[in-house]
């Protein structure tokens, strides 16, 4: 049974550019999460979707936005791009509509240059 | 919004030894506090959780305990193995809140010494 697979494992871009990244969920899986891990700090919640509904939104800008689809997969884009947002994004998927039991992916490591 | 705090921001032990890790947080409404384990350049592992009807949780060496009253928790690790090397993530969630999130703390880098 796979587990949370996201895509790009790495990517560099261009400030100004513009980013998206992809989080396939468990199996059964109906809520994604996404969050932001700057080096040394914890995860923080930019997104959570269930039944392809926003259902949280942590504090990012509206450059921030994601969308998932009727398979559960979801996407995160960022727009204009700014040397802060490098970063490990991590998805991370659940059963329920509900934070509880999350597990992560391996996180795409996003460097703004 | 809810705030984690986590402490120490590093701990060294030596092997076989006991780690705790201590958090609190600030929300009254949470009542969901897992704990995350996160290796160099991996995911974050569930390792652990906790419920606020709950005081304490046990899984073989590890452990966590629960003080509602004074919104803090914390990690127990006894006979610590050098593969428990990691960063520690302790969490709080309101997982009946509609507009759910887990929030983090800072981590716990926990070295285990030969």
């Amino acid at each position: 049974d796979a587990g949370v697979t996201q895509s790009p494992t790495h990517l560099i871009k261009t400030r100004g550019q513009h980013v998206t990244l992809r989080c396939s969920p468990i199996s059964g899986h109906k809520s994604v999460s996404w969050y932001q891990q700057v080096l040394g700090q914890g995860p923080q919640f930019i997104f959570q979707y269930y039944e392809k509904e926003e259902r949280g939104r942590g504090n990012f800008p509206d450059r921030f936005s994601a969308r998932q689809f009727p398979n559960y997969s979801s996407e995160l884009n960022v727009n204009a791009l700014l040397l802060g947002d490098s970063a490990l994004y991590l998805c991370a998927s659940s059963p329920t509509g509900y934070n509880t039991e999350a597990f992560f992916g391996q996180g795409t490591r996003l460097t703004v240059v | 919004g809810e705030n984690v705090e986590q402490h120490p921001s590093t701990l060294s032990v030596q092997e076989g030894d006991s780690a705790v890790i201590k958090c609190t947080y600030s929300d009254s409404a949470s009542n969901y506090f897992p704990w995350y384990k996160q290796e160099l350049g991996k995911r974050p592992q569930l390792i652990i959780d906790i419920r606020s009807n709950v005081g304490e949780k046990k899984d073989q060496r590890i452990a966590v305990t629960l003080n509602k009253t004074a919104k803090h928790f914390s990690l127990h690790i006894t006979e610590t193995q050098p593969e428990d090397s990691a960063v520690y993530f302790c969490a709080a969630s309101d997982d009946m809140n509609r507009d759910d999130k887990i929030i983090f703390g800072k981590g716990t880098r926990l070295h285990i010494l030969p």
